[in-house]
């Protein structure tokens, strides 16, 4: 696609329950990003694939976070139990290649409100 | 440690003003990656321009300009004559080269310009 698509683009969530938030990065693109954007602060990075291999899950805040990204493309981040802390704008970006120098294209964001 | 300090919160100005927004980063690498992102109000990141550490050479774009000091660690963006449309939050962002593609973020700097 011409940019990285993400839904849904509002999420309401009781406390306690699952949810999925979709990306659909730039056809071709090997890096794929996810972060965490809470209320006035910046992007904090969650996690990071190279094709469908999850390199880095470091920034997740707690194993009830889960991402995966099983063919290389579409990538699902799947949150468990949800808190109220969970509460941010979850982004998505990907780049065309893995280099520190790499411009990452970002989507609009998935904004998830718990109860 | 926050990598990357943006010590304005909000700046507000009035239409055709000049306003220049501080970006100071700190890093062990000698290796590193500069970037300013821009989010309006629709939440989605634009990125704005990159810079590599080795080279220091001020950058201008139109009605915007970057000056990179490393003397000081400091990447500071100028807009001048703002304009309505440069409203945004604007994010100063830094990789390094031995952390590879994570960028980290500051927490940004409001901008309001009115007419």
């Amino acid at each position: 696609g011409a940019g990285v698509s993400q839904s849904p683009r509002y999420k309401v969530a009781k406390r306690g329950q699952d949810v999925a938030l979709r990306c659909d990065p730039i056809s071709g693109h090997v890096s794929l990003f996810w972060y965490q954007q809470a209320l006035g602060q910046g992007p904090e990075f969650l996690t990071y694939f190279q094709n469908e291999a999850q390199l880095d899950k470091s920034g997740l805040p707690s194993d009830r976070f889960f991402a995966e990204r099983p063919e290389g493309s579409v990538s699902t981040l799947k949150i468990q139990r949800t808190q109220q802390e969970d509460s941010a704008v979850y982004l998505c970006a990907s780049s065309p290649t893995y280099t520190g120098a790499n411009v990452l294209t970002f989507g609009a964001g998935s904004r998830l409100t718990v109860l | 440690a926050q990598k990357v300090t943006q010590a304005q919160t909000e700046i507000s100005v009035v239409e055709k003003e000049d306003v220049t927004l501080d970006c100071v980063y700190e890093t062990r690498d000698t290796t590193y990656y500069l970037f300013w992102y821009k989010q309006p109000p629709s939440g989605e990141l634009v990125f704005l321009i990159r810079r590599n550490s080795f080279d220091e050479q001020n950058e201008i774009s139109g009605r915007y300009s970057w000056n990179f000091q490393k003397s000081t660690s400091s990447f500071n963006f100028t807009i001048t004559a703002s304009q309505v449309v440069d409203s945004a939050v604007y994010f100063c962002a830094l990789s390094e080269a031995n952390s590879g593609y994570a960028l980290n973020f500051g927490k940004g700097t409001s901008l309001l310009v009115t007419p």
